[in-house]
């Protein structure tokens, strides 16, 4: 597709269900980014993908969640035992690449994830 | 720790009106900073992107400007329109050490509101 794609667009399940959340990138994008939008918090950083490493994973709230990107290409972000205050947003971005001057993020439009 | 902060929260504007966003920023160490617009439901849109080095930007009736130095940018809209409503978001983006990667701070963002 031509923009960044996510699945499910909404999600609701029950306090501790595992979750799993898919972004397709832009085709060629090297770069991945996961963030979260909640209410209060706004949005926040979970963790970048540069291929299929993942450099900066600072933004991933505990070890309930973790994140993979497999062949360069689709991420799958992966929420286990969930709690209502997973509740939010989740937002994913690519890039051609992430150094140079003009880094434009494209977002998809996002995953609502709703914890009962 | 990087903080973003924009001023107002919301605005309501009638249409055909100058405006002004707000955005401030802690760490005056950025390597860019960004402008978004986002509407209900969807992801975000890059409005404009400004380089560190770099004093303004402007796309149409939209010119961002940056003060690195004081940690400041505006937004400025000319003569608004019904179809400018959107939430806009301010997000800078930082060094990590040697290398820069793509994670952006954003702020709260401006809930904008031009009627008819």
């Amino acid at each position: 597709g031509a923009g960044v794609s996510q699945s499910p667009s909404n999600k609701v399940t029950e306090k501790g269900k595992d979750v799993e959340l898919r972004c397709d990138p832009i085709s060629g994008h090297t770069a991945l980014y996961w963030y979260r939008q909640s209410l209060g918090q706004g949005l926040e950083f979970l963790i970048y993908f540069q291929g299929n490493s993942a450099p900066d994973k600072s933004g991933l709230p505990s070890d309930r969640f973790s994140a993979e990107r497999t062949g360069g290409s689709v991420s799958t972000l992966t929420i286990q035992r969930t709690q209502q205050e997973d509740s939010a947003v989740y937002l994913c971005a690519s890039s051609f690449r992430d150094s140079g001057a003009k880094n434009i993020q494209y977002f998809g439009a996002g995953t609502r994830l709703s914890v009962l | 720790k990087q903080e973003v902060t924009q001023i107002p929260a919301a605005l309501s504007v009638p249409e055909g009106e100058n405006l002004v966003l707000n955005c401030s920023f802690t760490d005056s160490a950025i390597y860019n900073l960004q402008w978004f617009r986002q509407d209900p439901g969807k992801g975000l849109t890059s409005l404009l992107l400004i380089q560190s080095s770099q004093r303004e930007q402007t796309s149409g009736r939209l010119n961002a400007s940056l003060d690195k130095s004081s940690g400041r940018s505006t937004l400025y809209i000319a003569a608004s329109q019904p179809g400018d409503s959107a939430t806009y978001l301010c997000a800078v983006r930082g060094y990590a050490g040697g290398t820069s990667y793509g994670k952006l701070t954003f702020g709260q963002g401006t809930i904008l509101t031009v009627h008819p």
